[in-house]
């Protein structure tokens, strides 16, 4: 099984801290998303990886940065956390697009609260 | 992207067959139907896709009207754990899913 694990499920910072979200996937999959998911909102895409080192913004980039140095491992990051970035994070993996059934396999989430 | 267009929630009784709509008017012939499921406190989860065709799998069934501007995914026996947050996306031949807000999905005993 597909195994999408994120650092921690729980995390609570200050304003103004820089935050560093982490995901790691098992499956020697290229692409790696970060998704931010609030009340109404539904999921939007933050970021999205397809290869190591390479990063393509998604919807709500401002704010964050990633980071992705080895294939298994795909960070986001808060540069300086605001109260506005409170919200449940959630990373995902998956094959090319090419690939079907086209299936993101995703993490458990980590609920943020920046105070 | 083509956008899609979800009831906020529905109810089901546990056995029955619960039936959820998605409209997709906008959907280009290149653009497939995909669903996801998101069970409280987990990521979402993939169900069924599908382009033109009807499709069937261990977990639900998808219907896709002939003109391709709808679609519904049907649970054919709901129970308790399927409660969850229903996705429909259209998506083209991209690496990116655009979520909504989806269909909250109440099964009740």
């Amino acid at each position: 099984d597909v195994k999408v694990t994120q650092s921690s499920r729980y995390l609570v910072k200050r304003t103004g801290e820089k935050v560093f979200l982490e995901c790691v996937q098992d499956m020697d999959h290229e692409n790696m998303f970060w998704y931010r998911q609030d009340p109404g909102l539904g999921l939007r895409l933050i970021y999205f990886s397809y290869d190591v080192k390479m990063k393509e913004k998604g919807d709500i980039p401002e704010g964050y940065s990633v980071s992705r140095e080895k294939k298994e491992r795909f960070s986001l990051i808060l540069e300086s956390a605001s109260t506005n970035q409170t919200s449940m994070y959630l990373c995902a993996s998956s094959l090319p697009r090419l690939v079907t059934p086209y299936e993101q396999y995703f993490g458990p989430g980590t609920r943020l609260t920046v105070t | 992207d083509a956008k899609t267009t979800q009831p906020p929630s529905m109810d089901c009784a546990e056995g029955r067959a619960a039936n959820l709509p998605c409209n997709h008017s906008t959907i280009s012939g290149n653009e497939y139907v995909y669903w996801y499921r998101q069970i409280h406190s987990q990521g979402p989860q993939y169900i069924i896709h599908g382009l033109k065709n009807n499709e069937t799998n261990e977990m639900a069934s998808l219907i896709i009207t002939e003109d391709r501007k709808s679609s519904t995914l049907i649970l054919p026996h709901a129970t308790l754990r399927d409660t969850a947050v229903y996705y429909c996306i259209v998506s083209p031949n991209t690496d990116k899913l655009i979520f909504g807000t989806g269909t909250r999905l109440q099964v009740f005993p």
